[in-house]
């Protein structure tokens, strides 16, 4: 395992609030990305990091920020959450070099009212 | 583009079946492949990948080669047990630059009855 947490495991709240989610690794990877999981759907990429301040839209970043000020950290930020973004989210990390795998946390299941 | 074809599910066979997923693959360049698995309540984890045209990968008695010549990655195993019992992934590497992403197919649930 690569060491990835995901916090809070679970959340509900409410059409119109704020809400981060983060993802901590204690692997020193370079890459992180965060995913939404759906049923239908598989799992879609939101946001990609390359490194520290890096980062990168993927498939379905309308709604979403990130940020990423220390490798260990990649936070996703949902300025103001609407029922379409009630998900599963998971983050994952990859290492630098020819290492392509990617290493997925626990995930964390957002409800949005 | 690069994409990622499984096939659907739920598959769902007796203890001791023999199981074939099939996952088939558009790729420019020599992607590596990869299946995860997902069991409930949890995140996905790598169970083999293959980074070379001919490689078989395997792990706990799943393989899976890549074919070039089909474009395909299928998934094996001899005998399933309940244990088996979950969401597969089959993915490819799709990297430029800084660009290190995975394509994914999505997913083909697996229900082992006893």
């Amino acid at each position: 395992d690569a060491g990835i947490t995901q916090s809070p495991r679970h959340k509900v709240t409410e059409t119109g609030t704020p809400v981060t989610l983060r993802c901590h690794q204690t692997e020193n990877h370079r890459y992180m990305y965060w995913y939404r999981q759906d049923p239908g759907h598989g799992l879609r990429l939101i946001h990609y990091s390359y490194g520290v301040k890096d980062t990168d839209k993927g498939e379905v970043s309308d709604g979403y920020s990130v940020s990423r000020s220390k490798t260990e950290d990649f936070l996703l930020t949902l300025e103001s959450a609407t029922s379409s973004q009630t998900s599963v989210y998971f983050c994952a990390t990859s290492g630098s070099g020819l290492e392509e795998t990617q290493y997925f946390g626990p995930g964390t299941r957002l409800l949005v009212l | 583009g690069n994409s990622v074809t499984q096939m659907e599910g739920p598959v769902t066979l007796s203890e001791e079946a023999f199981l074939t997923i099939n996952c088939t693959y558009t790729a420019t360049g020599y992607p590596s492949l990869f299946w995860y698995v997902q069991y409930p309540g949890e995140g996905l984890q790598l169970l083999l990948k293959a980074t070379k045209a001919d490689d078989k990968g395997s792990n706990k008695g799943f393989e899976a080669t890549y074919r070039k010549e089909t474009t395909s990655f299928h998934l094996e195993k001899g005998s399933v047990q309940v244990s088996d019992s979950a969401v597969y992934f089959c993915a490819l590497s799709n990297n430029a630059g800084n660009n290190r992403k995975l394509i994914w197919g999505l997913g083909t649930s697996l229900a082992v009855n006893p």
